[in-house]
Parts: C-alpha cells; structure tokens; sequence
C-alpha cells in the first residue's frame, strides 16, 4: 500500500459523458501526478501539481482538466468522453524532493462504451 | 521529437544478472527514473539518475550516461519476484516525463 488512494476504482461510462476521478496523496506529500496507461499508448503523463498550482503539464488532451484544492486532493475531470479514453488512470504523488520519488495509487480503470 | 527505446521483452533464469538498457532522445535532461511494474498493479519507484555514474540500491543498481543518452537497470540474483514490466521515463526540461514502452522480463526457474 503506497498510502495513494484513488476513487473510484472502476468506472464504466457512455460516449459523449463527463467522469471526474479523484485522488488523495499521501500525508505530507504536496505534489500529485496524473498518468493514463493504455495498451497500445504505454504509460503517458497528463499533469502535475504542486501545493494547488499546475507545475507540468504533458499531454492532456483539451477535453481533460484537473486541480489539486488547499486539502492537497486532485481530481481529474474527462469530459466528452470517447472510446479511445477506455484506459487505466493513476495518481501519484511525491515530497517534491530532489529524487522526487513518486508513490503510484492503485488506478482507477475506465471503460468508455 | 522525444523518444525512448528499450527492448520489448527479456528472458533470464532465478539467480543470474541481467542488464535492461534504455537509450533516450528527449527535449532536455532533468533525471531519469526506473520503474517496475507487475501486471495489473501500479508502477513502484526503482531508482533516479541526475548525474553521470552508478546508483546502487541493494540487488539493483542503476547507470546513466548524459553524453550517450543511454541508461542501464541491472538487476542481481534474480528472484521469480522480478517478473514484472520494467519502465525507463526521463523528465524533459519543461518537467514532463517522457516512459519507454517498458521491458518485459520473465525470470524461469
């Protein structure tokens, strides 16, 4: 248990709906990461926050966005949702140390109909 | 355009060595991280590389070359434990991070 906790942890949803996943870091670590692992894409990196302001940002697609609020949790909204979105999502989060060793949530799998 | 190549897939037998490499091509250099991942659970830190050398971490260690844009996990007595997916990601001058696709090893008895 990497103390990264994701809700929820399986979605299943329509084309064209909206789904928002949500994130909890662990206790004391101040940046979180988002991350889609598709078979065919690997794993991509979306996002990065840092104590609520957006550090970098990789390649998330206009149709996603995310925030990180003051209790340092992180939701990543999908909107528009298309087949090819059908991926697991993980969190991750980190110190923001120098080694900036990242800790992984479990994921959250969406499947998109 | 960034790329980063490992081989797909590798085969080593319970107590041998075996050497993963990973060769980047990215938009700037801010480290480089190691990662295992086991099918169908979420990726575990390994190691990070900034500067030239050998990082050692018990049965594992790994090795970084800027000038090359070659890196290396070497991993020791291997265990039946080590199966799993092994991922190199470089983070890039603007802090994104950039994964290979992964290199599958399976360790036979």
């Amino acid at each position: 248990d990497s103390g990264v906790t994701q809700t929820p942890k399986h979605l299943i949803t329509a084309t064209g709906q909206r789904v928002t996943l949500r994130c909890s870091p662990r206790s004391g670590d101040l940046s979180v990461y988002w991350y889609q692992q598709s078979l065919d894409q690997g794993l991509q990196f979306l996002i990065q926050y840092y104590n609520g302001e957006e550090r970098a940002k990789g390649n998330i697609l206009e149709r996603f966005s995310a925030q990180q609020f003051p209790d340092l949790h992180s939701e990543l909204n999908l909107s528009s949702l298309e087949l090819g979105d059908s991926a697991l999502y993980f969190c991750a989060s980190s110190i923001e140390s120098v080694r900036d060793e990242q800790f992984f949530g479990p994921g959250t799998r969406l499947t998109v109909l | 355009g960034q790329n980063i190549d490992q081989p797909t897939e590798m085969t080593a037998t319970e107590g041998a060595i075996v050497q993963i490499n990973c060769t980047y091509q990215t938009s700037g250099f801010n480290g480089l991280f190691w990662y295992q991942q086991h099918a169908g659970e979420a990726p575990t830190f390994l190691s990070y590389n900034v500067l030239d050398g050998l990082e050692e971490k018990g049965r594992f260690s790994s090795f970084l070359s800027r000038s090359k844009g070659y890196s290396y996990l070497l991993l020791k007595e291997l265990q039946m434990k080590d199966s799993a997916s092994y991922l190199c990601a470089v983070r890039d001058r603007r802090q994104n991070f950039v994964f290979g696709p992964g290199t599958r090893l399976s360790v036979l008895p």
